[in-house]
């Protein structure tokens, strides 16, 4: 069975500065999907970024970018120039080539301040 | 709109009646799966459906039941709540490549009392 762990609880950071949310999984397969999901106070899940595991090149999507360590099992998620609509819960996720299930770390809460 | 849809989005019961949380998607997806999520466990998956008349326990199953009659339909069965089924409980929906985002409905935040 695959883990996620998100080992910061809480982070904050100051507007328009940069932030890294950690996250780290356990797997014994090579062929598997990462997500960060965000969820403001609405509750909506919303897809933030995804990385295959094959694909060595970084994931990016305008503000966001991951650091996909594959061997280290690590998938960090960097915030450039923090606005106050990225305050948040962030979700790291893995899916296996099985496709069957979501597997989701515990979640970093994220406040970004004015 | 491609939307997934919950009903209700707050539901306060009491322990023992049963209840039915409804979710539908209008994206012709076939898997189609249930969570829930608590404070510091992130979001746990209860069942998961990977086509019509076909579902299998999630993580978390205890408690719950589902059916997949329908393509868009998968309901979450909650026969005998019991308090420490109170948590927020999402629908999800993808289609069958892998690598595509589910796509979550809005939420329903049960309270058992």
């Amino acid at each position: 069975a695959q883990t996620v762990t998100q080992s910061q609880p809480e982070m904050s950071v100051q507007e328009a500065e940069t932030v890294t949310l950690s996250c780290t999984y356990d797997t014994s397969e090579s062929n598997y999907y990462l997500f960060w999901y965000k969820q403001p106070p609405s509750r909506q899940m919303i897809l933030v970024i995804r990385q295959e595991a094959y694909k060595q090149q970084n994931a990016t999507e305008n503000r966001f970018s991951v650091n996909f360590q594959k061997a280290a099992k690590s998938f960090s998620l960097k915030i450039s120039d923090s606005q106050l609509g990225d305050t948040a819960m962030y979700f790291c996720a893995f899916r296996s080539n099985a496709g069957n299930m979501l597997t989701f770390g515990g979640g970093t809460r994220l406040m970004v301040k004015p | 709109e491609a939307q997934v849809t919950q009903n209700p989005r707050y539901l306060i019961t009491v322990t023992g009646k049963k209840l039915t949380v409804t979710c539908s998607q209008n994206m012709n997806h076939e898997y189609m799966s249930w969570y829930r999520q608590d404070p510091g466990l992130g979001l746990r998956q209860i069942y998961y459906s990977m086509n019509v008349e076909v579902t299998d326990k999630g993580d978390v199953p205890e408690g719950y039941k589902v059916s997949r009659k329908e393509k868009r339909n998968f309901p979450l069965i909650l026969e005998s709540p019991s308090p420490n089924q109170t948590s927020l409980y999402f629908c999800a929906s993808s289609p069958r490549n892998v690598g595509t985002e589910a796509f979550f409905g809005q939420g329903t935040r049960l309270t058992v009392v």
